[in-house]
């Protein structure tokens, strides 16, 4: 099933501008996970926040995490064309196995040159 | 050595052939997985591998039927697929613990005729 909700479902802007992009999520987790995929690839891991984190930076990546409203963010600051690809939220919650990732239903991105 | 490498890259096969799918990783992770996803929508998570073991079938039709001969390799069998297994699949890799960062493969695109 399906647990994280990206929003907006595509998102278009400038160049040099900021993007954001949200992610809701319905039971409890350990982290959260954002990956990138360009068109038709593999996904890409990007960031990832502890439960028991509310921010985390990495380049231009910033993420937010807000475990009682169960939703988190993540900005990409002075927008560059390479960055349009579609992003996904993914929740882990193992108990210390393996037991995989759920992904939301993605952000599609595009920065107009 | 941080690569997923996944092969074929593309795949076209009739509803009565058998085919396999390969994965191979040597970043020494104990954690393997198999996601497919469709067309503008997430990755599903299908397999769970971990210590060279299946731990999770998320109710995955027998047509598709997973391996893990060694502890780099992953395989996925297909055997009387339908047009609407038509998707991209994906393998990934990890360490075994309470944060599960995967790494992916490129993906095999698969068409069922």
């Amino acid at each position: 099933s399906q647990q994280g909700e990206e929003d907006p479902q595509a998102l278009s802007i400038q160049e040099g501008e900021n993007a954001t992009m949200n992610c809701s999520y319905k039971t409890s987790i350990n982290n959260l996970q954002w990956y990138r995929q360009n068109s038709g690839r593999g996904l890409v891991h990007l960031i990832l926040i502890r439960s028991n984190e509310r921010e985390k930076h990495s380049g231009r990546l910033r993420v937010t995490l807000d475990t009682s409203k169960k939703s988190s963010s993540l900005l990409i600051t002075a927008s560059r064309a390479a960055d349009t690809a579609s992003y996904f939220c993914a929740t882990g919650f193992s108990g210390g196995g393996a037991d995989g990732l759920t992904f939301g239903k993605g952000t599609h991105l595009i920065i107009q040159p | 050595d941080t690569e997923v490498t996944q092969t074929p890259k593309h795949l076209v096969m009739g509803m009565t052939n058998k085919k396999s799918l390969k994965c191979e990783q040597h970043m020494g992770h104990r954690a393997m997985y198999w996601y497919k996803q469709k067309a503008k929508k997430p990755p599903e998570l299908m397999f769970v591998y971990s210590y060279e073991k299946l731990s999770i079938n998320e109710s995955v039709p027998s047509r598709f039927s997973p391996e893990c001969p060694n502890s780099s390799l992953l395989n996925l069998h297909l055997h009387a697929l339908q047009p609407e297994d038509s998707a991209l699949y994906l393998c990934a890799s990890s360490q075994v613990g309470l944060e599960e960062k995967l790494f992916f493969g490129s993906g095999t695109q698969l068409s069922v005729l």
